[in-house]
């Protein structure tokens, strides 16, 4: 049963400090998204991949937040420095052009 | 972009009640989903259903897109049910960017 994986699962850290989450996609999928989570704005998508090329990241804070693939089977999101504001559950979902977008479990993220 | 709408925002049930959640968006589409967000925050796929209707169990789906809306039908609830209920869509194209609605909280008693 394919799915799309992530890691870590929580995270607890400081303001200020560097955290990275992970994303392994469901093989065969070219399009890798990430998507925040939030009480307050809901989900809302922070950028995204096709072919490991990003094609939209205009939802990201540029200064702090970063995304990548350095290979077909990993997707990375860096935030550095955190901030308590960046406290979320981060989504990390797959897909092709003729399907819909899989969704891994998400990282729930605190920054105190 | 397009906005999406759901409705209501919270719906209470008995066990074995029937019921019918709407999404509205503001432009055509040809990317719409319904996901279930479960008790433990993980987003299930129910339906891909940019037109028509889909029935999967005791779930089924309808979309009207030329009047711009889709509808959840969801028949002899459980308490297995409850959750948020999103529907998301891409818009005008059929891939990329899924904005999602705001969701509806289903809460299923026994």
């Amino acid at each position: 049963d394919a799915r799309v994986t992530q890691t870590p699962r929580h995270k607890v850290t400081e303001m200020g400090q560097e955290v990275t989450m992970r994303c392994q996609p469901i093989l065969g999928h070219n399009t890798v998204f990430w998507y925040r989570q939030t009480m307050m704005q809901g989900l809302e998508l922070l950028a995204y991949f096709r072919n490991r090329a990003p094609l939209d990241d205009s939802g990201m804070p540029k200064d702090r937040f970063s995304a990548e693939m350095p290979d077909a089977t990993l997707a990375t999101l860096k935030i550095q420095p955190s901030e308590p504001r960046d406290s979320a559950v981060y989504f990390c979902a797959s897909g092709t052009r003729t399907d819909t977008q899989y969704f891994g479990p998400g990282t729930r993220l605190t920054v105190l | 972009g397009i906005q999406v709408e759901q409705s209501p925002p919270d719906l209470i049930l008995q066990e074995g009640a029937n019921s019918t959640l709407r999404c509205n968006f503001s432009d055509s589409v040809n990317n719409l989903q319904w996901f279930h967000q479960n008790p433990w925050g993980q987003l299930i796929n129910l339906f891909y259903i940019p037109s028509g209707t889909k029935q999967n169990g005791r779930l089924s789906a309808t979309t009207v897109a030329t009047e711009r809306y889709s509808l959840l039908y969801i028949s002899s609830s459980q308490t297995t049910d409850s959750g948020v209920y999103f529907c998301a869509s891409t818009g005008g194209t059929s891939y990329g960017k899924l904005t999602f609605g705001q969701g509806t909280i289903l809460t299923v008693h026994p």
